[in-house]
């Protein structure tokens, strides 16, 4: 069964750091893009990364560009998303998903930024 | 940044009618368009990619047509599992982007 798994997610306060990962399994994890998209409590979706296949490119939504990290370990079939000076507009559920066409999408993990 | 404006926000339907959900894109995606459904508490699921593909196990009564900046979604004889919320998304440029999205409510 193809599967993405999320874990990381908790309370940080403003300014903190938190690291999201997203175990893969079920298919060939390092033949795929994969993506970090989120969710405001009550809001829409919001795409906030990319990374190639490859860990050769990556790309970042504005709101995060310069504070959060996206990298991939495809030994272990994992990903990952750094995220560092948090800010209360992160507050959000956090999936990992694959591919360009987000055909596959995590459970999702609660980051929940708060002083 | 490609702003993608989904209508209408809401969408009343009784069981077995069919609904038309519209998503357009500020410029050309191409057929670079994706349909996702959510239900609450629920991580979302793909339903087209595309424009008009249907994902993997997605019913046949989930259809999708457009190009270019207009796209439509078509969902006939409404199920009570297809009671939802959807967005669309574009994948032609970056920053990838979704729409507001638009809920399927029961009427």
């Amino acid at each position: 069964e193809v599967q993405l798994v999320e874990s990381g997610g908790g309370l940080v306060q403003p300014g903190g750091s938190l690291r999201l990962s997203c175990a893969a399994s079920g298919f060939t994890f390092s033949s795929y893009d994969m993506n970090w998209v989120r969710q405001a409590p009550g809001k829409g979706l919001e795409w906030v990364s990319y990374i190639r296949s490859s860990s050769s490119t990556m790309y970042y939504a504005d709101s995060v560009k310069g504070r959060f990290t996206m990298s991939r370990d495809n030994a272990q079939n994992s990903l990952y998303l750094q995220m560092n000076s948090l800010r209360d507009e992160d507050t959000a559920v956090y999936y990992c998903a694959r591919n360009w066409g987000l055909d596959v999408w995590g459970q999702g993990t609660t980051v929940t930024v708060s002083s | 940044e490609i702003v993608m404006t989904q209508s209408p926000a809401t969408l009343s339907v009784s069981p077995g009618e069919s609904a038309t959900l519209s998503c357009r894109a500020s410029q050309s995606v191409s057929s670079n368009l994706a349909w996702h459904q959510q239900k609450p508490g629920q991580a979302p699921r793909l339903l087209i990619y595309g424009a008009s593909t249907r994902a993997t196990g997605i019913p046949a009564r989930f259809s999708g047509s457009g190009s270019g900046r207009e796209f439509t979604l078509t969902i006939s004889s409404l199920q009570s599992e297809d009671f939802a919320i959807y967005y669309c998304q574009q994948y032609n440029d970056w920053p990838r982007t979704f729409g507001q999205g638009t809920k399927v409510e029961i009427k």
